[in-house]
């Protein structure tokens, strides 16, 4: 299946500090969706990203769609100990076909008070 | 704000038996979708649904698994005759328009 590659797997970082993720295809994407998922809970969904190039901010988290279409990252400014969670980047592959989506393997974010 | 709301929570169920897992979408959402998490892998997509009829599906969902809307609110997942690796969470999800996904918080399926 399609892969979406993430990175880094895993992050440890201090209350207060920035963070970026990021997530790569060798398919090009004309969507991209952020979701974070809680232990024990559905993914929710942070920022979604419909047009290359677009940069959008929801709160302290910003996300951009990669020109190439086959990227994009997402930002999280100043964080604090509940963004703790699983990041995961998916969309719909392929121009037309909005019916199959695909996950990500996720980033995981500690956050150390 | 309105939720996507899954039942049960956790189902434990003997190799080779039946089980349906359910969902009430959104209410006035059209698009519905199941996916699977085995535990601490990524989420898969199964199935999307869309005016009474699978619009796509994935190479998980084969002849063991089923979709349907039997009435105006629920939005069921049937796999036939389970296997140990049908143990995962499931996810429902809705949307309104086909890319804003909500998604309940999941039933955890366990395969004895």
């Amino acid at each position: 299946g399609q892969q979406l590659n993430q990175s880094p797997q895993s992050m440890f970082i201090q209350e207060g500090e920035d963070v970026s993720m990021n997530c790569t295809s060798s398919s090009i994407f004309n969507t991209w969706l952020w979701y974070k998922q809680d232990p024990g809970e559905g993914p929710v969904l942070l920022i979604a990203l419909y047009k290359a190039g677009e940069l959008t901010s929801n709160g302290r988290l910003t996300a951009q769609f990669g020109i190439t279409r086959k990227d994009s990252f997402l930002n999280i400014s100043a964080s604090i100990p509940s963004d703790v969670g699983i990041y995961f980047c998916a969309g719909p592959l392929g121009e037309y076909n909005f019916n199959k989506f695909y996950f990500g393997s996720g980033t995981k974010l500690n956050v150390k008070p | 704000e309105p939720e996507v709301t899954q039942t049960p929570s956790h189902q434990v169920t003997q190799m080779g038996q039946e089980v349906i897992l359910r969902c009430v979408p959104i209410s006035n959402h059209l698009y519905f979708y199941w996916y699977r998490q085995i535990l601490g892998q990524k989420v898969e997509f199964l199935v999307s649904f869309y005016n009474n009829e699978i619009s796509e599906k994935s190479e998980i969902f084969d002849d063991q698994f089923s979709v349907e809307r039997p009435d105006g609110s629920n939005f069921t997942l049937k796999i036939r005759s389970t296997k140990l690796e049908d143990s995962a969470m499931y996810f429902c999800a809705s949307s309104d328009r086909v890319l804003a996904q909500h998604f309940g918080d999941g039933t955890r399926l366990s395969i004895l």
